[in-house]
């Protein structure tokens, strides 16, 4: 299986807004609405923050948004906050062969 | 509140065995789907197996398909990953986590055991 494809990292100041890509294939990201994206904090277990492309668990700030286009996954961040400084996955289910595939994660540094 | 606690981790010799656990607790586990993802020191997530709320189904990456087993007892609420043939890239801490429903990701995670696969 091949990971999801996602930049290494992407920066911005306090208040800007970022964006990070997820890049697959119609087996996966392009084929269904089952896009999720994760955060992780150094030592930390990762965190659910988006699931069905665009959907916010509770507790999830509404800065935090997902869409998709194509075979293309985004999450973008607005009002980019200190804390927002981790590591972000995105997830899909995939029917080639097996059930999810993981990217292989972006960096988010805070200026 | 949800609670996903691992145990079973520890150093193992490659070709060895090793059974993880994951106690759940705070919701009704025989609901959900559940998963094992991995996370090699320094490197990204990597999910390795996934089984329905019942067992009946089970899913797996090809990188432990044949050598790692996932099961669940619903009358313990919990979670099982039965590795064998270990390798040294098997080395990683390895999560538990809940389905996010209808979403086929994981949602709640565990904090996770790390396995060192290790002569």
């Amino acid at each position: 299986q091949s990971a999801l494809t996602q930049p290494a990292s992407v920066s911005g100041s306090p208040g800007q807004s970022i964006t990070i890509s997820c890049t697959g294939t119609s087996s996966d990201v392009g084929g269904y609405n089952y896009v999720s994206w994760y955060q992780q904090h150094p030592g930390k277990a990762p965190k659910l923050m988006i699931y069905g492309v665009g959907n916010r668990p509770s507790g999830v700030p509404d800065r935090f948004s997902g869409s998709k286009s194509g075979n293309t996954a985004s999450l973008t961040v607005s009002g980019l906050q200190p804390e927002d400084e981790a590591d972000y996955y995105c997830s899909s289910y995939t029917s080639s062969p097996t059930y999810v595939v993981f990217g292989g994660g972006t960096k988010v540094t805070v200026l | 509140q949800v609670q996903l606690v691992e145990s079973g981790g520890g150093v193992v010799q490659p070709g060895k065995s090793l059974r993880l656990s994951c106690a759940a607790s705070g919701f009704t586990f025989k609901n959900y789907d559940m998963y094992w993802v991995r996370q090699a020191p320094g490197k990204g997530l990597e999910w390795v197996a996934a089984i329905s709320n019942d067992g009946s189904n089970k899913y797996y990456a090809d990188s432990v398909k044949g050598r790692f087993t996932i099961s669940r007892d619903n009358s313990k609420n919990t979670l099982y990953l039965q590795m064998n043939s270990l390798r040294a890239e098997d080395t990683a801490v390895f999560y538990c986590a809940r389905d996010q429903p209808d979403s086929y990701s994981p949602g709640h995670w565990g904090q996770g055991t790390l396995v060192t696969v290790s002569s």
